[in-house]
């Protein structure tokens, strides 16, 4: 079963306008965690943001904020004053429990963002 | 720091060949991870070790698909006998700690099975 869907396969917005882009997930536990990551053309995947179940306010990391509705199951990313450099790909992903010590993610499909001018 | 080093970043192969996919994580990290990313299903962990022992291979599609650590600054993802659906772009990721927020991703191995 899909845990993490996002289904916005692309996504265009012009320069300095802000963008959402949709998460939405699917857990049984009351404890959990999501993240975004941007993967821009050179490849690497890039921590953006992070947001904890129990968290009751939203996360902020200067121009991305995570609007987390628990109820909803739903954790979309908010890019404000877009810039051409934000271009890439977007994913949404979910730790898993463990007992290991490492927090296992599972990953959504990923939205392509393209910022134009 | 170089970052973690994947090689090679592009690799095309026949249909039955052995593939070896390589990587170096950061010096000092003791978390290695292996992902593959497709279209169809997103970045998906494969496995990963701690101190270079694996610890979670329940992500291992097949037994066509092994990964070692023989020591701590190199790994490989072997595929054999290698399959067009093998075709994905494979990431390496290390961590200091088994934290994901502080995992660091190598640029990835695009493979292509004909």
């Amino acid at each position: 079963a899909q845990k993490i869907t996002q289904t916005q396969p692309g996504m265009f917005v012009q320069e300095k306008e802000a963008v959402t882009l949709d998460c939405t997930y699917d857990t049984s536990d009351q404890s959990y965690g999501l993240f975004w990551y941007k993967q821009p053309s050179s490849g690497e995947m890039i921590f953006l943001i992070y947001q904890g179940s129990y968290d009751e306010q939203n996360a902020t990391e200067g121009r991305y904020s995570l609007n987390f509705q628990k109820a909803r199951k739903s954790a979309n990313l908010v890019i404000s004053a877009s810039q051409l450099g934000d271009s890439a790909m977007y994913f949404c992903a979910m730790r898993e429990p463990s007992n290991t010590g490492f927090q296992k993610l599972v990953f959504g499909t990923g939205t392509r963002l393209l910022v134009s001018p | 720091d170089a970052g973690v080093i994947q090689s090679p970043r592009h690799e095309v192969t026949e249909m039955g060949q052995e593939v070896t996919l390589r990587c170096k994580p950061i010096s000092g990290h003791d978390y290695l991870f292996w992902y593959r990313q497709t279209m169809m299903r997103g970045l998906e962990l494969l496995i990963y070790f701690n101190n270079n022992v694996p610890i979670d291979d329940s992500g291992m599609p097949e037994d066509r698909f092994s990964a070692k650590m023989p020591n701590a600054s190199f790994s490989t993802l072997k595929i054999q006998p290698s399959e067009p659906r093998d075709s994905a772009v494979y990431f390496c990721a290390s961590s200091k700690t088994g934290l994901v927020t502080e995992a660091f991703f190598g640029q990835g191995t695009r493979l292509t099975v004909v």
